[in-house]
């Protein structure tokens, strides 16, 4: 198994809050991403980063930011979370010229 | 607008026929794609991939055919197996070879039964 973790695995909290969730890798990948699985909507990218500090938008951004400050971690917040946002979130990892590897996601209810 | 779409949400076969998932994409700049198994509670498995300079990649009991024409792409599964039964997700990027790491586009899954 490609070493990410993500945390926590599983969270519930209340609308409004701020949420923070934290994918952590041990393979010294240069790529990482943040998804949402929903139903009728499959994988969906949120953020994706090439580098530290190094970061880009996917097609669901909005209501997220992230931010890479070291390799190993890429951490994914929602300022201000909404019933919108619950969802099953994944993590992945990349090497140059190879397939992504996902965690074993996170579970967010809003409540 | 979902740019990669499995139009199929399950399939069902008898052990050691075969299982045929099928993908469609509309984006003509994608080059490169790829198959993921998911088991329920786990992250999505990397499974086979292709890229657009070939039309069939093989792996084992894992084929995938590249139709660049009719923009789709299949995967065959032969002899299928009970082990076999988890959700399926086609994935499209295009190209590998950007610094910006490649925003990788999902389609909604196929969801594989493999009855004993």
């Amino acid at each position: 198994d490609a070493g990410i973790t993500q945390s926590p695995r599983h969270k519930v909290t209340e609308t409004g809050t701020p949420v923070t969730l934290r994918c952590h890798q041990t393979e010294n990948h240069r790529y990482m991403y943040w998804y949402r699985q929903d139903p009728g909507h499959g994988l969906r990218l949120i953020h994706y980063s090439y580098g530290v500090k190094d970061t880009d938008k996917g097609e669901v951004s909005d209501g997220y930011s992230v931010s890479r400050s070291k390799t190993e971690d890429f951490l994914l917040t929602l300022e201000s979370a909404t019933s919108s946002q619950t969802s099953v979130y994944f993590c992945a990892i990349r090497d140059s010229n190879q397939p992504q590897h996902f965690g074993d996601g996170t579970r967010l209810s809003i409540l | 607008d979902q740019q990669v779409k499995q139009n199929s949400p399950s399939l069902s076969v008898q052990e050691g026929r075969i299982s045929i998932l099928n993908c469609d994409y509309t984006n003509s700049m994608f080059d490169y794609f790829l198959w993921y198994k998911k088991y329920p509670a786990e992250g999505p498995t990397f499974l086979i991939s292709i890229s657009s300079i070939k039309d069939k990649n093989e792996d084992g009991r894992f084929t995938v055919f590249l139709n660049k024409s009719a923009k789709h792409l299949s995967l065959h599964i032969v002899p299928s197996q009970p082990g076999d039964s988890a959700v399926y997700f086609c994935a499209a990027s295009a190209s590998l070879l950007t610094n910006t790491g490649n925003q990788f586009y999902f389609g909604t899954g196929t969801s594989l039964t493999v009855i004993p």
